[in-house]
This record gives structure tokens, C-alpha cells and sequence, in this order.
């Protein structure tokens, strides 16, 4: 089975840089993704790790070791619209191949003046 | 690109009726979609895998005969709820397995159900 942990809450204020870790156990590893979920809406895509190292995307990176199960999602230059729940999935190796994801219960981001 | 699209955003209905919800891959073709649910604050809990062509894959302790689920193309996958009860009140969000390396999940817009 996996297992994947978030924390849960964090506020932060507009330009600042926030990081938010997801540590995971899971049998066999094929990727780990992070989205943003604004309240009351599906999530969005914003990175892909499959590789130990950093990934850098704008104003967003995620970082991958997966020697220790860790991910985070290091956010930069912080916006109002930053605020939203943050989804760590992790997608494990499946026989069927059908790439099922399993997500964390998500870290809420407040962003404030 | 990559857009998933779901019909109807919301729904209010009556205990006892069923309502059916529709997932479209809109610009790419999707082999295999998924149907998640979520309470509020709570993770998306995978309900099920939707294979076109075959029969879906359920998680452990969804009831098969109870959420019906129809992928008879590569672009359109539905997701029926029987005899809806108020438990079954609950963000209903499907995704559309894009191709490529990543094989990234690309989400629907999310359904929200109400039943009475």
C-alpha cells in the first residue's frame, strides 16, 4: 500500500517563499506529482518528478529524493492567488499499468498581505 | 491542451433517483480516465479506473452496482450514481490519463452532488 504525509496548514505572507514537504512510503515508485487545488475546484498540474533532483518550473520547483521518500514543493515570490491547498500524489508501479495516483490529504497555503 | 471537461458542475436530486455524470477529454484521446470523490477537507479518495472498452476497475469498498461507470470511447467516460442517498453528497472529480513520458492525470472542472 502507499502512504503519503502532508502537513496541514501554513500562512505565509505575499513575496515570501514557502515550502511544503510530502514524505511517502509506497511498494515501488513511478513518479510523484504535485497540484494546486483553489477551494471548491478540481486540481491543476504543476510538476512532474521521477528523478532524484530539482525540478524548476517559473515561480514553482519541486525537489525528489527518493532514497528517502521526500518530495517538496518550494514556492517563490508568493501571490494572493498562491492560496490554495497543495496535492502530493505519488504513483506507485502497477502490474495492470494503469498509473493510479495516491494522494496526500494536501497542505493548505494562506497567503496574506 | 490537455483539457478534461465534466458534465453537469453541480447537481441537486432526490433520494432514491440516479443521476449521471459525464467526463470528456476534449483535445486528446484518454485510454484510461479516473473517478475520484472528495469531502470537504478531506484527500481525493480514488474511486475507480475506467479502461475504454472494458469493464472498470473498482477500489476496495466501492460498490460497483452502485456508482455504474461507461468508457465506450477514447474521449467520453460517465460515471452513474443509483439510487442516490445523502451520503453520496460529495465532490465528484474525474481525470483523463494524458500520454507522453508522464503520463500526467489532467482533471475535470469536478461535479458537486447534493442529494436531498
Amino acid at each position: 500500500g502507499q502512504n503519503i504525509d502532508q502537513p496541514t496548514e501554513m500562512t505565509a505572507t505575499e513575496g515570501a517563499i514557502v515550502q511544503i514537504n510530502c514524505t511517502y512510503q509506497t511498494s515501488g515508485f513511478n513518479g510523484l506529482f504535485w497540484y494546486q487545488q483553489h477551494a471548491g475546484e478540481a486540481p491543476t498540474f504543476l510538476s512532474y518528478n521521477v528523478l532524484d533532483g530539482l525540478e524548476e518550473k517559473g515561480r514553482f520547483s519541486s525537489f525528489l529524493s527518493r532514497s528517502k521518500g521526500y518530495s517538496y514543493l518550494l514556492l517563490k515570490e508568493l501571490q494572493m492567488k498562491d492560496s490554495a491547498s497543495y496535492l502530493c500524489a505519488v504513483r506507485p508501479l502497477q502490474p495492470d499499468g494503469n498509473n493510479r495516483l495516491a494522494f496526500g490529504k494536501g497542505n493548505q497555503v494562506v497567503v496574506i498581505p | 491542451g490537455a483539457v478534461v471537461s465534466q458534465h453537469p458542475s453541480w447537481v441537486i436530486c432526490k433520494s432514491g433517483t440516479s443521476v449521471k455524470i459525464e467526463c470528456r477529454s476534449l483535445d486528446f484521446q484518454a485510454t484510461t480516465m479516473f473517478w475520484y470523490r472528495q469531502f470537504p477537507k478531506q484527500s481525493l479518495m480514488l474511486m475507480a479506473t475506467s479502461n475504454e472498452g472494458s469493464k472498470a476497475t473498482y477500489e476496495q469498498g466501492v460498490e460497483k452496482d452502485k456508482f455504474l461507470i461507461n468508457h465506450a470511447s477514447l474521449t467520453l467516460s460517465t460515471l452513474t450514481v443509483t439510487s442516490a442517498h445523502p451520503e453520496d453528497s460529495s465532490f465528484y472529480i474525474c481525470s483523463a490519463r494524458g500520454q507522453g513520458a508522464a503520463d500526467t492525470q489532467y482533471f475535470g472542472p469536478g461535479t458537486r452532488l447534493t442529494v436531498l
